[in-house]
């Protein structure tokens, strides 16, 4: 069974700060994961994905890095900005064609100005 | 716009009723899902329709019926309502294919509380 766990419930960071969000994994299929996140009275959106083929995968204040060996993965958010606060999922894409994604419990970020 | 929209947001209702919460999406994807956030916040998938013909059922209990009258249309009934089917439900899409990202469109949730 694929499993994809967020250890820290929460995280409080301050403005322009960095923000590190990590995510541990058990039998990925193909080692593809998504980040999504939410707002409160929202649905998740989708943040930023990574792939087996590459270690690290960037898109503007966010980069997420892949330690397949480790079966690890983390998002870091810099600089961390009062709208960055949210709850942050990862999520195991598990390689099939059907979209089914295995998520963790989610992160609560916060960021103080 | 909205891209995936469901309805309704909020639902009280007592044990032993039956609901449904309807949902939509105007993206042209062609694959549908129902998620479930249960109490510990995880989000789970409970089914998935690509083009009208259900994908995946994950194990979940035959009081809940997922109905599909077209690709754009994924709609959720629950018979007999028990107090564990209180969570909040998510609707999303997504088009897969080759260039497959595994991105998701959530909708807005839709919270059921059952007394």
């Amino acid at each position: 069974d694929q499993q994809v766990k967020q250890n820290s419930p929460s995280l409080s960071v301050q403005e322009g700060r960095i923000s590190i969000l990590n995510c541990d994994y058990t039998n990925s299929m193909f080692d593809y994961f998504l980040w999504y996140k939410k707002y409160p009275a929202e649905g998740p959106t989708f943040l930023i994905s990574i792939s087996s083929i590459k270690d690290k995968n960037e898109d503007g204040r966010f980069t997420v890095f892949l330690n397949k060996s480790a079966k690890h993965l983390s998002l870091h958010i810099v600089p961390s900005q009062p709208g960055d606060s949210a709850v942050y999922f990862c999520a195991d894409a598990g390689g099939t064609s059907y979209g089914k994604l295995t998520f963790g419990q989610g992160t609560i970020l916060t960021v103080h100005p | 716009d909205t891209a995936v929209s469901q309805t309704p947001k909020y639902l009280v209702t007592q044990m032993g009723n039956d609901k449904s919460i309807k949902c939509e999406q105007n993206l042209g994807h062609d694959t549908m899902y129902w998620y479930k956030q249960d109490s510990k916040k995880f989000l789970k998938i409970m089914f998935s329709y690509n083009n009208k013909e259900l994908i995946i059922n994950e194990t979940v209990p035959n009081r809940f019926s997922p109905k599909s009258p077209d690709k754009a249309h994924l709609n959720l009934h629950i018979n007999s309502l028990e107090l564990g089917d209180s969570a909040v439900y998510f609707c999303a899409s997504s088009q897969v294919g080759r260039e497959n990202t595994g991105e998701l469109f959530f909708g807005e949730g839709s919270r059921l509380t059952v007394l």
